[in-house]
């Protein structure tokens, strides 16, 4: 069965530094992975996916993530946080039947 | 193109209640999935549909029931709301295992 774990239920960094938000997978077969966020009471964006092409992905908001299918990985990374990144992120692996796992989520604190 | 309509976007019941969560979408996908979002938990799966008269059981399936008539439509019903129901409710539909589009969704407290 598939699963994802999330590392750190709450990342704090400042204006301009890096960002890493950790997801860990498993799964019996080749894996599609996602990142998705959420700002407050809002719904789900999609910001990158993996789908067995290119191991790193970009996606929006100057995002991008690498898949290591040795580590089983695909951490969420962006070089210089921004005060509008603040919000919660989620890991997700497709689970087939087009469905996906989701991680618990990592809320990501943003200060000046 | 609407997407995934979701409907209400708010609702409040009393324990012991029935509702109906409505999710319409007109992408014309096969797929189409219910999700809860607690705190510290993520999304969960409740229900989902591989297409019209076919559903099955996610993670988290008691106490909600799920049909299929349309490929437009797939409706969750609460036939006896309690409070451990108060969640975020989100619908999805996808046409493979890597599209995904889902609704706003619907924030129901159960009191």
């Amino acid at each position: 069965a598939q699963s994802v774990t999330q590392l750190g239920s709450h990342v704090s960094v400042s204006e301009g530094a890096l960002v890493l938000l950790r997801c860990n997978y498993s799964s019996s077969v080749p894996p599609y992975l996602f990142w998705y966020v959420q700002y407050p009471n809002q719904g789900l964006q999609l910001l990158l996916k993996y789908t067995s092409a290119a191991t790193l992905v970009k996606g929006i908001n100057g995002f991008e993530a690498e898949f290591k299918k040795s580590e089983t990985s695909f951490h969420l990374t962006k070089p210089s946080a921004h005060m509008s990144d603040a919000a919660e992120y989620f890991c997700a692996v497709s689970r087939g039947y087009s469905t996906l796992t989701f991680g618990k989520g990592t809320m990501l604190l943003v200060s000046p | 193109n609407a997407g995934v309509t979701q409907t209400p976007k708010f609702q409040v019941l009393k324990t012991g209640q029935s509702m109906t969560l409505q999710c319409a979408q007109d992408m014309n996908h096969e797929y189409m999935s219910w999700y809860r979002q607690d705190p510290g938990m993520g999304l969960r799966l409740i229900h989902y549909s591989v297409g019209a008269g076919i559903t099955d059981q996610g993670e988290v399936p008691n106490g909600y029931n799920v049909s299929r008539s349309t490929t437009e439509d797939f409706p969750l019903r609460l036939l006896s709301a309690a409070p451990s129901q108060t969640s975020v409710y989100f619908c999805a539909s996808s046409w493979d295992t890597y599209g995904y589009t889902f609704g706003s969704g619907t924030r129901l407290t159960v009191v």
